[in-house]
C-alpha cells in the first residue's frame, strides 16, 4: 500500500482560503469514508482536525472543512491566520492488514 | 484529561532492539475497549503507523514491520509498550503512542489523543 499523494506546499494571503489535496486510491480514498486530516506545528505531535471525510472534533475551528470526491480528498482552509501555518497530513484507512495509511505532508506557509 | 507521554533511549546502536514505553494517564488503558497505538515520523518515510493493541491485549502490526515488532500493554502500570528488534538506520524517527479518536476503533476515525513523540536516533 503506497502513501497518499499530497503537494509539498501550498500558500496563501490572511484572509484568503486555501486547499489541499490528497490523492489516493480506489482501495483507500475512494474505498471509504474514512478521511482524516492533522495539523502539525514544529516540534509538536499531529493534532487531530478532520475525521470521516467532514467532521471536526470538538474544538476545532470551523473553518477547516473536509471533502473527497472518488479517489481525492481535500482540505479547505478558510480565513487563512497567520496560526493556521503548519504541516497538515492526510490518512486513510483501507481495510486491510494495513489499516490505515499517510500522506508524506503539505507545508502551508501564510504569506 | 488523557495524556500520553512516551519514554526511552534516544540512541540505539544498529542490531540492536528499541524499546520504547507509553504511560497514560487521566484514564485506564483496559477500561472503554480502546486501542492503543505507536505511530513514527521519519524524513524519508513520513507518518507510518506501527502498531496497535487493544484494551483486551490483541496486538497488531504493520505488515512491513510485523517480523521485527512486539506491542505489550502492562495494566498494572497503566502503560504500553513497543519492541522494534534488528534495527537500522530506517528507523530513526519520532516515535508518538496514540489513541484512536472512538472507542472499538483501530484507526478508521483518526488518532485524537498523542504523545509528545520521542526522537529515537539509529547509529553506531
Amino acid at each position: 500500500q503506497s502513501a497518499l499523494t499530497q503537494p509539498a506546499s501550498v500558500s496563501g494571503s490572511p484572509g484568503q482560503s486555501i486547499t489541499v489535496s490528497c490523492t489516493g486510491t480506489s482501495r483507500d480514498i475512494g474505498a471509504y469514508n474514512y478521511i482524516s486530516w492533522y495539523q502539525q506545528h514544529p516540534g509538536k505531535a499531529p493534532k487531530l482536525i478532520i475525521y470521516d471525510v467532514t467532521n471536526r472534533p470538538s474544538g476545532v475551528s470551523d473553518r477547516f472543512s473536509g471533502s473527497k470526491s472518488g479517489n481525492t480528498a481535500s482540505l479547505t482552509i478558510s480565513g487563512l491566520q497567520a496560526e493556521d501555518e503548519a504541516h497538515y497530513y492526510c490518512s486513510s484507512y483501507t481495510g486491510s492488514s494495513l489499516p490505515v495509511i499517510f500522506g508524506g505532508g503539505t507545508k502551508l506557509t501564510v504569506l | 484529561q488523557l495524556q500520553l507521554q512516551e519514554s526511552g533511549p534516544g540512541l540505539v546502536k544498529p542490531s540492536e532492539t528499541l524499546s520504547l514505553t507509553c504511560t497514560v494517564s487521566g484514564g485506564s488503558i483496559n477500561s472503554n475497549s480502546y486501542y492503543w497505538g505507536w505511530i513514527r515520523q521519519s524524513p524519508g518515510k513520513g507518518l507510518e503507523w506501527i502498531a496497535s493493541i487493544y484494551y483486551s491485549g490483541s496486538a497488531y502490526y504493520n505488515p512491513s514491520l510485523r517480523s521485527r515488532v512486539t506491542i505489550s500493554m502492562d495494566t498494572s502500570k497503566n502503560q504500553f509498550s513497543l519492541k522494534l528488534s534488528s534495527v537500522t538506520a530506517a528507523d530513526t524517527g519520532v516515535y508518538y503512542c496514540a489513541r484512536p479518536h472512538r472507542s472499538a476503533d483501530i484507526c478508521t476515525r483518526g488518532f485524537d489523543c498523542w504523545g509528545q513523540g520521542t526522537r529515537v536516533t539509529v547509529s553506531s
